[in-house]
């Protein structure tokens, strides 16, 4: 049962527009959410987290939106650059922090120069 | 960010045999580690929490049996797969993390498993 979802497995962008990527959940004892970037042959890296009660986070180029009632979170990379080629995995806790997520099965983006 | 090595990178054994994998945080105390499963294309799957000096706690459907983990120190924890099977064969990611559960959890390079 795969509670959090990217219906994406791949995304690619040319460099300097932006890049959306999207993440569905199933259970909504979830509250916090984050995103990680993986490159080929490294352990995830964190990029950016929110908080169920808010709805935008941002953080430089990257913000991640959340719409609870529809169960969806985005992260909008904008404007995107060829080093932000990488695999991101949306993730999700339960206990209001980082620890002991869930992970969807990632998109690959490429962002084309 | 806090640097997570896991050694060796890629690992290569027969059927039968077990074959352990290191996870180490250089630069800070992990008082809790994780053990992860990647297959391809799918997501990193938590097989067990393990917190210094205590068992670990695996998740549902993972043998604790066949996936044995030691979390000795707060630098230090091992999982060994026992009696490996080809369908062990897998990328193994582990994680470290503080006291706090506010702190992001640091992830290593992961461990190829290729089990002949």
């Amino acid at each position: 049962d795969q509670q959090v979802k990217q219906n994406s497995p791949s995304l690619s962008v040319q460099e300097g527009r932006i890049s959306i990527l999207n993440c569905d959940y199933t259970n909504s004892m979830f509250d916090y959410f984050l995103w990680y970037k993986k490159y080929p042959a490294e352990g995830p890296t964190f990029l950016i987290s929110i908080s169920s009660i808010k709805d935008k986070n941002e953080d430089g180029r990257f913000t991640v939106f959340l719409n609870k009632s529809a169960k969806h979170l985005s992260l909008h990379i904008v404007p995107s650059q060829p080093g932000d080629s990488a695999v991101y995995f949306c993730a999700a806790s339960a206990r209001g922090g980082y620890q002991k997520v869930t992970f969807g099965t990632g998109t690959k983006l490429q962002v084309i120069p | 960010g806090a640097v997570v090595s896991q050694h060796p990178s890629r690992v290569i054994c027969k059927s039968g045999t077990s074959v352990k994998i290191e996870c180490r945080s250089l630069d800070f105390q992990a008082t809790t580690m994780f053990w992860y499963r990647q297959f391809p294309k799918q997501s990193l799957m938590l097989m067990a929490t393990s917190n210094e000096g205590s068992k670990a706690t695996y998740e549902q459907g993972v043998e604790k049996d066949k996936f044995l983990i030691n979390h000795a120190s707060l630098t230090l924890s091992t999982l060994t797969v026992t009696s490996a099977h080809p369908e062990d064969s897998s990328f193994y990611i582990c994680s470290a993390a503080g006291p706090d559960p506010q702190e992001t959890q640091y992830f290593g390079p992961g461990t190829r498993l290729l089990v002949l």
